[in-house]
């Protein structure tokens, strides 16, 4: 079945840096853009960062850009959020998730697969 | 880019509908049809519901459906049932390419 699968999460010091992994299986994985997606605990969802199927285009939100970085390996099926500089604010829940279209290069900004997100817990 | 804003909280009965709201401005909800609804369950992944303001992926229920005027999108929920209580987010592209989320509304089925 499509399915993702976050990794990496753990407690870390402000300042520091820290990798997030998504494995991606059950599809295509090349075909389709995908995203990450935080969610600060007792917040809303937050849009971070977005790559596209062949990892050519990256977008990020304000509040991440020049820390963080978004990348993927299509030959691992595999998604990367490299996160560097960390805040106490980046303290979420993060969940990688799947573009709804299955156009290449064309984007419906919808997420239509998440996997069961990874706890980044930024505190000293 | 601020957050779209909808209502914190709403509620029904079973059998009725609601309709949540989703407000922006002309840079993210009233300049682009990529609106997108997401249904949450506290420790669950999020759902897609609602696609390009008003289309349903397949398998979400018709009793879900979207609708845009202006810079404000909605959500309407027809026919509640008791699973529907969640929390609903909308998202839209903005013109700084990039995605924002509303705050979200919490769903309680009375």
């Amino acid at each position: 079945q499509v399915q993702l699968v976050e990794s990496g999460g753990g407690v870390v010091q402000p300042g520091r840096s820290l990798r997030l992994s998504c494995a991606a299986s059950g599809f295509t994985f090349s075909n389709y853009a995908m995203y990450w997606v935080r969610q600060a605990p007792g917040k809303g969802l937050e849009w971070v960062a977005l790559i596209s199927f062949d990892g050519s285009n990256t977008y990020y939100a304000e509040s991440v850009k020049g820390r963080f970085t978004i990348s993927r390996d299509n030959s691992k099926n595999t998604l990367y959020l490299q996160m560097n500089s960390l805040r106490a604010e980046d303290t979420a829940v993060y969940y990688c998730t799947r573009e709804y279209s299955t156009l290449k290069g064309y984007y419906y900004y919808a997420m239509d697969v998440w996997g069961q997100g990874t706890t980044v817990t930024v505190s000293s | 880019q601020s957050a779209l804003t909808q209502p914190a909280s709403v509620s029904g009965s079973p059998g009725q509908s609601i309709t949540i709201s989703c407000t922006g401005s002309s840079s993210d909800v009233g300049g682009y049809n990529y609106v997108s609804w997401y249904q949450h369950h506290p420790g669950k992944a999020p759902k897609l519901m609602i696609y390009e303001v008003s289309n349903r992926p397949s398998g979400v229920s018709n009793r879900f459906s979207g609708s845009k005027s202006g810079n404000t999108a909605s959500l309407t929920i027809s026919g509640l049932q008791a699973e529907d209580e969640a929390d609903y987010y909308c998202s839209s592209y903005t013109s700084s390419i990039q995605v924002v989320f509303g705050g979200g509304t919490k769903l309680t089925v009375l």
